[in-house]
């Protein structure tokens, strides 16, 4: 399976944009990059995913490298409401695996 | 996004006793579901995949006769724990698959064995 790295945390102001990071190296042609959230206690919440082209949709962008070898998500304005752990995944194949995500904490 | 119904949302029970949680694809055909667990402060795991009519497929380490998954229908799947100890405490999640790229989570439900 595609690995991915994240950091484990990260502050943001309110307000400001968040630029999470991720490394998957090992990204295969035909896999896509997913990110999700998880509040606390809550079943994760799809944000975006994309192959190589950069996506944009309500709640995030997502830039990926052109050897795909890393991608960064970025909250445009985050408010406290974004606080959450965000997990970058590999698909391959139906499934998701999980790492170990980055616990993004928006202070005011 | 697609809707993924669970419940329980919360359940305790005694120790020995099985209990059933339901994870319902409520606006579209899950043709496959994948639950996970979740310990406190820790990441999600895959527990088994089940396809529609077919036998559950578990990962490596999770009992079979432990955790039953029943995937009988497009539209719902079901996960029960039997004979449930304290160490089956967990919050478990639930999600399925459409035939295109997208994979919607259930809300959770939090297993509290006494």
């Amino acid at each position: 399976d595609a690995k991915t790295t994240q950091p484990t945390s990260m502050d943001c102001a309110e307000g400001r944009a968040a630029n999470l990071p991720c490394n998957h190296s090992t990204i295969s042609g035909n896999e896509y990059v997913y990110w999700y959230r998880q509040i606390h206690s809550q079943g994760p919440q799809y944000i975006i995913h994309g192959l190589k082209n950069n996506e944009t949709n309500e709640m995030a962008s997502l830039i990926i490298t052109e050897d795909r070898k890393s991608s960064t998500l970025i909250l445009p304005h985050a408010t406290l409401r974004d606080t959450a752990v965000y997990y970058c995944i590999v698909r391959v194949g139906r499934q998701l695996t999980f790492g170990s995500g980055t616990q993004l904490t928006v202070l005011p | 996004g697609a809707v993924v119904s669970q419940h329980p949302s919360r359940v305790i029970c005694k120790s020995g006793t099985s209990v059933k949680i339901e994870c319902r694809s409520l606006d579209f055909q899950a043709t496959t579901m994948f639950w996970y667990r979740q310990f406190p402060k820790k990441s999600l795991m895959l527990m088994a995949t089940s396809n529609e009519g077919s036998k559950a497929t578990y990962e490596q380490g999770v009992e079979k006769d432990k955790f039953l998954i029943n995937h009988a229908s497009l539209t719902l799947s079901t996960l029960t724990v039997t004979s449930a100890h304290p160490e089956d405490s967990s919050f478990y999640i639930c999600s399925g698959s459409d035939t295109g790229t997208g994979l919607f989570f259930g809300s959770g439900t939090q297993l509290s064995v006494l």
